[in-house]
């Protein structure tokens, strides 16, 4: 059964260094997704992205955060200037077209900010 | 500002009863509802969708939704020790985004 993938499983960074999280998505899907979630707290979306733009974004994807697709294939989600309160685990999220908007969920990144 | 909400729990139930999780939602525009099933460290797992008024069944699972009450539920008969999770409902506004909001979720124990 296809899924959708993530990578490094667990991030450790210093505060202030950039990262790079990414994600594979369901190969036929065309919606993608970045969420996170903080130890113990609600799952928060960050942002959506389709047909190489941002169609959504919260308020917390500010100017530190930013998207793409490079390839067919990838979908990374970059934070700048990382922060203490960056730590969380980030979820990347795919949607195909003809579903009705369920969107199924890689197995995350635990971002850890020292 | 919208909202989903979902009591914290613990909410235990012995193996084979039914288990009722519920949800309230604060924004009239949602129309589609999702339950995910989350086990502790790991990410959210799809268990069904509802978007219609009344119940959607599964397998054990049984999906209500009541739009005017602004409410939804996710039942689990014949529970089993390998339910206990914690189930987080989430609800989709139909804007460009498509973007999920959850509750906090309800941590589900299903004693043997």
């Amino acid at each position: 059964e296809p899924e959708v993938t993530q990578t490094p499983s667990h991030q450790v960074t210093q505060m202030g260094q950039e990262v790079i999280l990414r994600c594979v998505p369901i190969s036929n899907h065309l919606y993608f997704y970045w969420y996170r979630q903080i130890l113990g707290q609600k799952v928060e979306f960050l942002v959506s992205f389709y047909n190489n733009e941002i169609s959504e974004k919260s308020e917390i994807f500010d100017d530190q955060f930013s998207v793409e697709r490079p390839d067919g294939s990838n979908f990374t989600l970059k934070i700048r200037s990382t922060k203490l309160e960056d730590s969380a685990m980030y979820f990347c999220a795919s949607r195909g077209a003809s579903s009705y908007n369920e969107q199924f969920f890689g197995p995350g990144t635990r971002l850890t900010v020292l | 500002q919208k909202e989903v909400e979902q009591n914290s729990g613990p909410l235990s139930v012995p193996e084979g009863a039914i288990a009722s999780l519920n949800c309230t939602y604060s924004d009239r525009g949602s129309q589609s509802f999702f339950w995910y099933r989350q086990y502790s460290g790991k990410s959210p797992e799809l268990i069904m969708f509802i978007y219609s008024n009344g119940d959607k069944e599964d397998g054990r699972f049984t999906a209500q939704l009541n739009k005017a009450s602004q409410y939804v539920s996710l039942l689990i008969r014949d529970s089993q020790p390998s339910d206990s999770a914690t189930y987080l409902c989430a609800a989709m506004f139909n804007n460009a985004g498509n973007m999920l909001t959850f509750g906090g979720g309800t941590r589900l124990m299903v004693k043997p």
